[in-house]
């Protein structure tokens, strides 16, 4: 079991860009999602899955898109990067309440 | 709302000594509380969690208590070690929404 797997790990863009972040679980759990991590701010919550083909937003959705056509993937899309969204991503996936995290993406825009 | 809110921001405490970390939140229909542990560049972890049908629960170390009808769960960490030096998180189940986080360093 690989778990929670996150790539890339590193990734710098450029203001305007746009990527993608992956997310991958071999948990077969049901709910998906996506934090930032910014000093001080703790995990703040950007988009949330509950099953294939449902997703919902968090506290921080603006500038970021999800999708979720597979149980195991559930990507994240920058679509124009701005500054303010150099952070470290973390991607997790729940089984009942607990939640098992990847290793993070740390993204720096410039 | 789905808050909740984590204090302190920063703890220090001396090898031995106990640490408590406090959250509050105001979703009534809260009903599981987890804390989770960062060490330094790696991601957040489950350590313990309590449901809302108990007060208490312990593991070792640390416990965690849950006041229902002040809307409030502590961490509690005794004879503290310089590995729990870390970033704590409390959580409340509904989107598994995170406090801002308590940096604990214990000196030695």
């Amino acid at each position: 079991n690989a778990g929670v797997t996150q790539t890339p790990k590193f990734q710098v863009l450029k203001t305007g860009q746009s990527m993608t972040l992956q997310c991958a679980q071999d948990m077969n759990h049901e709910y998906m999602s996506w934090y930032r991590q910014d000093p001080g701010m703790g995990l703040r919550l950007i988009h949330y899955s509950v099953g294939a083909g449902i997703t919902d937003q968090g506290e921080v959705p603006n500038g970021y898109n999800v999708s979720r056509s597979t149980t195991e993937d559930f990507p994240l899309r920058l679509l124009s990067a701005a500054p303010s969204q150099t952070s470290v991503y973390f991607c997790a996936s729940s089984r009942g309440a607990e939640a098992f995290f990847g290793q993070g993406t740390r993204l720096t825009v410039v | 709302g789905e808050n909740v809110e984590q204090h302190p921001s920063t703890l220090s405490v001396q090898e031995g000594d106990s640490a408590v970390i406090k959250c509050t939140y105001s979703d009534s229909a809260s009903n599981y509380f987890p804390w989770y542990k960062q060490e330094l560049g790696k991601r957040p972890q489950l350590i313990i969690d309590i449901r809302s049908n108990v007060g208490e629960k312990k593991d070792q170390r640390i416990a965690v208590t849950l006041n229902k009808t002040a809307k409030h769960f502590s961490l509690h960490i005794t004879e503290t070690q310089p590995e729990d030096s870390a970033v704590y998180f409390c959580a409340h189940y509904r989107r598994l929404y995170f406090g801002r986080g308590t940096q604990l360093t214990v000196w030695p």
